[in-house]
């Protein structure tokens, strides 16, 4: 379960706080993904990086802002965010797009 | 655009005996792979299962099997001599074989099944 990590695995922040989960993958991925996880709700995807090209879901605010330096780490910057952005981020990776996607053990946000 | 359902928001079963959960799902494509990942409390999704929909015969992955039934588009998860560590949310999820450009990849997940294991 090491294979892809994420940090902090808790935060909390207010609306007006600035910060940033981090992933990294030590699988040799080559794509690697954001999704958010609401209560009763399903997983919901966020954000693709891969050799290829940036993927976004556009009905993501752009409160949320990803970065991919390289093909091991993975960032979401967080702004002004809002109490009904409070779930668990998880992060995935896959050796390319059409492969199998591993999880991180997510970070659970609450912002309030 | 497909869908995927979960039926089932949680399921209970003794130690040792057999349960299934469902999945369903929605598409007008012909290829594509089905997923089960579980999700322990407080713990990282892992992959439990995956069927390629071009194989008509289905995965077994241990104590796991699925139950794939490509017309009526329901893939059904089997755990047989259920263990405590098996508790945990069951996601169904789909994803397109040979779709490109910007939907290449995405997982389509289903609302989760909790499954309690009773000793």
């Amino acid at each position: 379960e090491t294979g892809v990590t994420q940090t902090p695995r808790h935060l909390v922040m207010g609306m007006t706080n600035k910060k940033s989960l981090k992933c990294e993958q030590h699988l040799g991925h080559n794509a690697m993904y954001w999704y958010k996880q609401s209560a009763k709700k399903p997983l919901e995807l966020m954000f693709v990086y891969s050799l290829e090209e940036r993927v976004e879901n556009n009905s993501v605010p752009s409160r949320f802002s990803p970065e991919c330096p390289n093909s091991s780490h993975l960032f979401l910057h967080l702004h002004t965010l809002q109490p009904e952005d409070s779930a668990l981020y998880l992060c995935a990776s896959s050796h390319v797009r059409r492969d199998t996607q591993y999880f991180g053990p997510g970070t659970r946000l609450t912002v309030l | 655009a497909q869908t995927v359902t979960q039926s089932q928001p949680e399921m209970s079963v003794q130690e040792a005996e057999t349960v299934t959960l469902s999945c369903t799902y929605d598409t007008s494509e012909s290829d594509y792979y089905l997923f089960w990942y579980k999700q322990p409390p407080s713990r990282q999704m892992i992959l439990v299962i995956r069927q390629e929909a071009y194989k008509q015969q289905n995965a077994t992955e241990n104590r796991f099997s699925v139950n794939f039934q490509k017309a009526a588009k329901s893939f059904s998860l089997k755990i047989s001599d259920s263990q405590l560590g098996d508790a945990a949310m069951y996601f169904c999820a789909y994803r397109s074989r040979f779709r490109y450009g910007g939907s290449q990849g995405n997982l389509i997940f289903g609302k989760g099944t909790k499954l309690s294991v009773k000793p």
